[in-house]
């Protein structure tokens, strides 16, 4: 079975460092791409960027461009998600998510077929 | 970048209505177009890859059609479990592009 489990809930202040993180199990981890989501309270789905866990290739929406840092263990099957400096604007929950493709070569024919619970991240002084 | 647009932005029926969402895209995306389903508290679930292809274990009251800039989503009689959020997103281009969401609630 597919699963994606996510590291627990994170309170912490303006200017705290943080990395949250996604074990994957039951597929290939090495092989598929881990797309993280950011959802702020009440609010929609925001792309924040994707790993390919084979080689470590990343990918970052421009909008969290230096703002987030996010890497992968392949030995472990983990991802992982990090700031350097929290922002009260950072509170969320964030998501990661299993990128399967429909089609071995295309860059277009993909969708998000397994989601992790989950990690609420909450910052307040 | 693809921007995402659903309408209604929040839905009230009945069970056993039948309910359909809207979905542009702000240019055509083929058909690469994917929806998903996000109960209160819970992470969001796929239902429909492709436009209209039912992800497996989806019940087939869901349904999904369209291509180019506009899709809809359909659902054929409303059951308790489907009063949720439902988002479109485009996997056509980078970057990844979500609607705003459809609170679809009970009447």
């Amino acid at each position: 079975e597919v699963q994606l489990v996510q590291s627990g809930v994170e309170v912490k202040k303006p200017g705290d460092s943080l990395k949250i993180s996604c074990e994957g199990s039951g597929y290939s981890f090495n092989s598929y791409f881990i797309v993280w989501v950011r959802q702020m309270p009440g609010k929609g789905l925001e792309w924040v960027g994707t790993i390919y866990p084979g080689d470590s290739e990343t990918t970052h929406s421009p909008s969290f461009q230096g703002q987030v840092t996010i890497s992968a263990d392949k030995s472990i099957s983990t991802a992982y998600l990090q700031w350097s400096s929290l922002k009260a604007s950072d509170t969320a929950v964030y998501y990661c998510a299993r990128l399967l493709r429909f089609e071995k070569y295309s860059v277009s024919d993909w969708a998000l077929d397994y989601w992790g619970q989950g990690t609420l991240v909450a910052v307040s002084s | 970048d693809i921007q995402m647009t659903q309408s209604p932005s929040s839905l009230s029926a009945s069970v056993g209505d039948r309910v359909t969402i809207t979905c542009r895209a702000s240019q055509t995306i083929s058909n690469y177009l994917n929806w998903y389903q996000q109960r209160p508290g819970k992470a969001p679930k796929l239902l429909i890859y492709a436009a209209s292809t039912l992800q497996t274990g989806v019940p087939s009251r869901f349904s999904g059609s369209g291509s180019g800039p506009d899709f809809t989503l359909t659902i054929s009689s409303l059951q308790p479990e489907d009063f949720a959020t439902y988002y479109c997103q485009q996997s056509y281009s980078s970057p990844i592009t979500f609607g705003q969401g459809t609170r679809l609630e009970i009447k």
